[in-house]
């Protein structure tokens, strides 16, 4: 199975100011058909995953803009440029590049 | 509007048995694979079993190889987990996901 790894498992950030999650698999998420299979989910609590991004900085429609993805291959990286209340949550990264599908231990964000 | 109402869930004995449903609308459930993910309390999202758009391709966690089955009726938009020889590591929300959506989860709770 595909292992993924992100870091860190919690973050406390200032309202306004920027936060970094990374998430690492132990192989390739590159796909023979040229698209890389890794996604970013918020887990606000109380409620089931959303997703925010999908094949690694493809944001969903009505997610904010403030969320970036970025990365190949093996490392990715998800950005809030501004962190708002609404950001609250544990995020989650996800591989279906082969099955079965893998998510990351999750990243705990919380305002200060 | 996308819905997945997940049904199913309770209180099981150790060994025993229960069957989850999903129920699917909004979407054209027949074109997507499905899947169901579990969090069990406190903890984060693991990936149970996968089921291709035809049923032709079908994917369990190690976990729950050999014990658990998934299936689909795409005439009646309708997804299912047959779950045998429960533990009590099974206790976990069930959730029924494509990856852009998910319901809201059923709670299994294995003790005796």
């Amino acid at each position: 199975d595909i292992v993924m790894t992100q870091t860190p498992l919690s973050l406390s950030v200032t309202p306004g100011q920027p936060a970094s999650i990374s998430c690492k698999s132990s192989q390739s998420l590159l796909y023979s058909d040229g698209k890389t299979y890794l996604y970013w989910f918020l887990q606000k609590p109380g409620q089931p995953p959303q997703l925010l991004i999908y094949e690694v900085s493809n944001r969903l429609s009505g997610v904010s803009d403030r969320l970036s993805g970025s990365g190949s291959g093996t490392d990715f990286t998800l950005k809030i440029s501004r962190v708002e209340a609404e950001d609250v949550g544990v995020y989650y990264c996800m591989q279906s590049r082969q099955l079965p599908r893998t998510f990351g231990q999750g990243t705990k964000v919380e305002i200060k | 509007e996308v819905q997945l109402v997940e049904s199913g869930g309770g209180l099981v004995q150790p060994g025993g048995s229960l069957r989850l449903s999903c129920a699917a609308s909004g979407f054209t459930f027949s074109t997507y694979s499905m899947n169901w993910v579990r969090q069990a309390p406190g903890k984060g999202l693991e990936s149970v079993s996968y089921i291709s758009s035809s049923s032709s391709i079908i994917n369990y966690a190690d976990s729950v190889k050999g014990r658990f089955t998934i299936s689909r009726d795409n005439a009646n938009n309708s997804l299912y987990l047959q779950m045998d020889s429960l533990r009590a590591e099974d206790t976990a929300v069930y959730y029924c996901a494509s990856t852009k959506y998910w319901g809201q989860g059923t709670l299994v709770t294995v003790s005796s």
